[in-house]
């Protein structure tokens, strides 16, 4: 149980163009999910959190124009990436913590490593 | 701000031996506590948790949790190659659904 999805699991784009990220609980529903970036050989930074059927909650310094997210289900967000620059290239990772539950327990999804051209 | 600390690595131990992490955290108001593991070039995986004072295992896990000294660690037990990893610990419960991560300890396994 407690699985959590990504997809695509890699993607290469140009520099300019946006891209857009899911991130799906299979087996369980999320009323909050979060979404992180992870440099190579540096600590997990979350970037924002998601609400269902509410405005994401950015962290200082994530620029909420630049990282566009959608909560519009119980068992889906999306991140998408807008004019996506070579800085932008991390590696991009989801959790979710399931609804009704009493603890701070997240699931995290595979990742999806971005890279911008 | 809430802050959680985690010895620097990397851990070197033998295979077979227990490897032990230990976890501090700033707020006093955290509640739940977590050990995730990630594995390099992937995404953390929850491999512990716990919420009470005390011990609790998991096969060849442990975690200790002193709420009083506000540390929590993790033992592996039986150290196999496999559980070369970073080790992050995270804790949870200060009311606003986040949980607070340390840097990680990286735990190296030498058969």
């Amino acid at each position: 149980g407690a699985v959590v999805s990504q997809h695509p699991s890699w993607v290469i784009c140009k520099s300019g163009t946006s891209v857009k990220i899911e991130c799906r609980s299979l087996d369980f529903q999320a009323t909050t999910m979060f979404w992180y970036r992870q440099f190579p050989k540096q600590s997990l930074m979350l970037m924002a959190t998601s609400n269902e059927g509410s405005k994401a909650t950015y962290e200082q310094g994530v620029e909420k124009d630049k990282f566009l997210i959608n909560h519009a289900s119980l068992t889906l967000s999306t991140l998408t990436v807008t004019s996506a620059h070579p800085e932008d290239s991390s590696f991009y990772i989801c959790s979710a913590r399931p609804t009704g539950t009493h603890t701070d327990t997240q699931y995290f999804g595979p990742g999806t490593r971005l890279t911008v051209l | 701000q809430k802050e959680v600390e985690q010895n620097s690595g990397p851990l070197s131990v033998p295979e077979g031996a227990i490897a032990s992490l230990n976890c501090t955290y700033s707020d006093r108001g955290s509640q739940s506590f977590f050990w995730y593991r990630q594995y390099s070039g992937k995404s953390p995986e929850l491999i512990m948790f716990i919420y009470s004072n005390g011990d609790k295992e998991d096969g060849r896990f442990t975690a200790q949790l002193n709420k009083a000294s506000q540390y929590v660690s993790l033992l592996i037990r039986d150290s196999q190659p496999s559980d070369s990893a970073t080790y992050l610990c995270a804790t949870g419960g200060g009311g606003n659904n986040r949980l607070a991560f340390g840097k990680g300890n990286q735990v190296v396994v030498i058969p």
